[in-house]
């Protein structure tokens, strides 16, 4: 039968425009989450984090806001310049453990010039 | 300048032949971590350590063995390696409290044949 590929979730933006990534999340108990980003050929990066006490945290150019009544967290890029194109990952500490820590399956952000 | 280095870059190996693959970090971080990526699954995690002789399963630890002997370093052991172990593997370390703000490796390449 037909094989069905698994894909990743893309967003293509214009530079200078703003870019939102979603992430869903299935554990009502998560409290705490965390952005990162992977450029091609490179190992993950720390971007932004959030605890479930806040709804809103802003660093530079980047917000992340949270909604837990759907379990649902975005990351918000502003102005995007053609050095944001990577995939961006939302994790979460998992199994009730602090130090195990779940990866969503990313989304990739083109930024077209 | 603190960096989370892996050997080899690259990895052609055969099916049930052992291999390690090494793991250094010279910032005293207590804590490191394995991952495996896999298009369409993201990060997985399979080990983590919090500290010296200190080590537990993440996501999925089946066919794959770790140590910590010493602080810097965290080699992973495949034992005998299958074609489904075929991956892109990420080291990450940090310091305990703050594993949420990992710095990764550059990535290991591994093909199973």
């Amino acid at each position: 039968g037909e094989s069905v590929g698994l894909h990743l979730p893309t967003l293509s933006v214009q530079e200078g425009d703003n870019s939102i990534i979603n992430c869903a999340y299935s554990n009502s108990a998560s409290d705490y989450f965390i952005w990162y980003k992977q450029e091609s050929g490179k190992g993950p990066q720390f971007i932004i984090d959030i605890r479930s006490n806040m709804d809103k945290r802003q660093g530079q150019r980047v917000t992340v806001l949270l909604n837990k009544t759907v379990k649902h967290l975005s990351l918000q890029i502003a102005a995007t310049q053609p050095g944001d194109s990577a995939v961006y990952f939302c994790a979460e500490p998992s199994g009730g453990s602090n130090y195990k820590l779940t990866f969503g399956k990313g989304t990739l952000l083109t930024v077209n010039p | 300048e603190a960096q989370v280095t892996q050997n080899p870059r690259y990895l052609i190996t055969v099916t049930g032949k052992k291999l390690t693959v090494t793991c250094s970090q010279n910032m005293n971080h207590e804590y490191m971590s394995w991952y495996r990526q896999d298009p369409g699954l993201g990060l997985r995690q399979i080990y983590y350590s919090m500290n010296v002789e200190v080590t537990d399963k993440g996501d999925v630890p089946e066919g794959y063995k770790v140590s910590r002997k010493e602080k810097r370093n965290f080699p992973l052991i495949l034992e005998s390696p299958s074609p489904n172990q075929t991956s892109l593997y990420f080291c990450a370390s940090s310091l305990l409290g703050t594993q949420e703000t990992q710095y990764f490796g550059p990535g290991t390449r591994l093909l199973v044949l």
